[in-house]
């Protein structure tokens, strides 16, 4: 009973370093999400997933690129990392896309730092 | 861009006492969610209202959607030591043109509650 799993939990980045976030769900969920957490700022969308091989750019994409090679696998690339990617970094995953009654479900977080 | 406001941000109570948070945009959404995080873990819905002026209760929880469907708000009774957590609002609406709907977090209320 997995649902989304993230690696790794924690991780720290020197700054112009690359890293790549991975999450994976096992719900056959079609929809997929890329958020990150800010103290006092909610969760921004980075990128989202309808379905393998369609990505599109959420409110913050700048600095991110993420590929959906497999319903399953939506991983997050970090090039050249900054300090204003420190963050908190949630992948959620969706049957449908913000439908009335749908719901997310979050992986447990990927804590970044950038120094 | 649609913007959620929630208040207060931090909300620090005793064992056995009421709360209410609120959760205000500008913008009308087709429906509001409301969802729960731990530390170290990942948001965790607790209700979806759909409904202007629609009212949900789960235990001590009372969820109110407004009639003009622009607010919401969660109040507790007798809040528990086990309430603790950041409760974020987020609400889902449908740009004008698009296929799909976006949700937007509010930026969370942090609740302790003393024992």
């Amino acid at each position: 009973n997995a649902g989304v799993t993230q690696t790794p939990k924690f991780r720290i980045l020197k700054i112009g370093q690359s890293m790549t976030l991975q999450c994976t769900q096992d719900m056959n969920h079609n929809y997929m999400y890329w958020y990150r957490q800010d103290p006092g700022m909610g969760l921004k969308l980075i990128y989202y997933s309808v379905g393998a091989g369609i990505t599109d750019k959420g409110e913050v994409p700048n600095g991110y690129n993420v590929s959906r090679s497999t319903t399953e696998d939506f991983p997050l690339r970090l090039e050249l990392a900054a300090p204003s990617q420190t963050s908190v970094y949630f992948c959620a995953s969706s049957h449908a896309v913000f439908a009335t009654n749908e719901k997310l479900f979050f992986g447990s977080g990927t804590q970044l730092s950038v120094l | 861009t649609q913007l959620l406001e929630q208040s207060p941000q931090f909300l620090s109570i005793q064992e056995g006492e009421n709360l209410t948070v609120y959760c205000n945009s500008s913008s009308v959404f087709s429906s509001l969610q409301w969802y729960r995080q731990e530390p170290g873990e990942g948001p965790v819905l607790l209700v979806t209202v759909v409904t202007g002026g629609e009212v949900k209760k789960l235990k001590r929880l009372t969820f109110q959607f407004g009639d003009a469907r622009k607010d919401s708000s969660l109040h507790i009774t007798a809040a528990q030591p086990g309430d603790t957590g950041l409760y974020l609002c987020a609400g889902v609406y449908y740009a004008g043109g698009t296929s799909y709907g976006k949700l937007t977090f509010g930026q969370g209320t942090i609740l302790t509650v003393h024992p």
